[in-house]
C-alpha cells in the first residue's frame, strides 16, 4: 500500500538532545513537508521540500533542520537549540500540481523531559 | 497573500444535531483548491474533500455536504445528524501553490 510512514510514534528524549524523526513515503511525490502542532493548534509549517537536494524554511524553522538526500525521505532533526520541542510533529508529502491534496503520515509524539 | 479562516475554535452539540463548521479564505488567485481534512484523537489528518475554485457545485457525501461560495469566499462544512464518532478536530486548507491551513475547528459531539 503506498502511503507516508513516520517513526517511531511515539519518541522521549532528554533535554538538550538531539532527536531525529525518519518520514518515508512510497508515493512517488516531489514535494515533501515538515509541520508542528501544539495542544489545541493549529499546523505550522517547519521546512518543506519540493525536490531532491533542495528544502526551504517554513514558518517556524529555527532549531529545526532537514535533509532531503533521496527522494523518499525527509528527516526531520530537532536540535538542542529549540527551545521548546515537546510537540506533535507531522509529515506529508504531495505532487508539485496545485490540484493534488497533502497526504500525511500518522505522526510522532516528541516529548523532552 | 494567501489566508484560511476558522473562526470557530470549539464547537460542542449533541448528538443527532447538525452542525456547521465555517472556512472563509483569502486569494487573489483565480486557480486554486480547497480542502477539507479531519483529525481524530488518533493524530493522523484524514481527507475529506477537495473542490477547485473552477466548480461551485455543493457536494454531499452522505452525512457530510459541502457548500462552496466564491461570492463570500467561504467553503462551509456541514455535519448532518452528528454522531459521537464525528468528534474530532476539522481543517479547512487553501494551495494555490503552497498549501495554508486554518488553525481548526475542535467538534465534541455529545452522547
Amino acid at each position: 500500500d503506498g502511503g507516508i510512514t513516520q517513526s517511531p510514534k511515539y519518541l522521549f528524549r532528554k533535554e538538550g538532545q538531539n532527536v531525529t524523526l525518519s518520514c518515508e513515503q512510497n508515493l512517488n511525490h516531489d514535494a515533501m513537508y515538515w509541520y508542528r502542532q501544539d495542544p489545541g493548534q493549529g499546523l505550522r509549517l517547519i521546512y518543506y521540500s519540493q525536490i531532491v537536494n533542495d528544502f526551504q524554511k517554513g514558518d517556524i524553522a529555527e532549531g529545526y533542520s532537514v535533509s532531503r538526500e533521496k527522494k523518499e525521505s525527509f528527516p526531520l532533526t530537532v536540535t538542542s537549540a529549540q527551545k521548546n520541542p515537546t510537540a506533535f510533529y507531522l509529515c506529508a508529502s504531495s505532487t508539485t500540481s496545485i490540484s493534488v491534496r497533502q497526504f500525511f503520515g500518522p505522526g510522532t509524539r516528541l516529548t523532552v523531559l | 497573500a494567501q489566508k484560511v479562516t476558522q473562526a470557530q475554535t470549539e464547537i460542542s452539540v449533541v448528538e443527532k444535531e447538525d452542525v456547521t463548521l465555517d472556512c472563509v479564505y483569502e486569494t487573489r488567485d483565480t486557480t486554486y483548491y480547497l480542502f477539507w481534512y479531519k483529525q481524530p484523537p488518533s493524530g493522523e489528518l484524514v481527507f475529506l474533500i477537495r473542490r477547485n475554485s473552477f466548480d461551485e457545485q455543493n457536494e454531499i457525501s452522505g452525512r457530510y455536504s459541502w457548500n462552496f461560495q466564491k461570492s463570500t469566499s467561504s467553503f462551509n462544512f456541514t455535519i448532518t445528524a452528528s454522531q459521537v464518532v464525528d468528534s474530532a478536530v476539522y481543517f479547512c486548507a487553501l494551495r494555490h501553490n503552497q498549501f495554508y491551513f486554518g488553525t481548526g475547528t475542535s467538534l465534541t459531539v455529545i452522547p
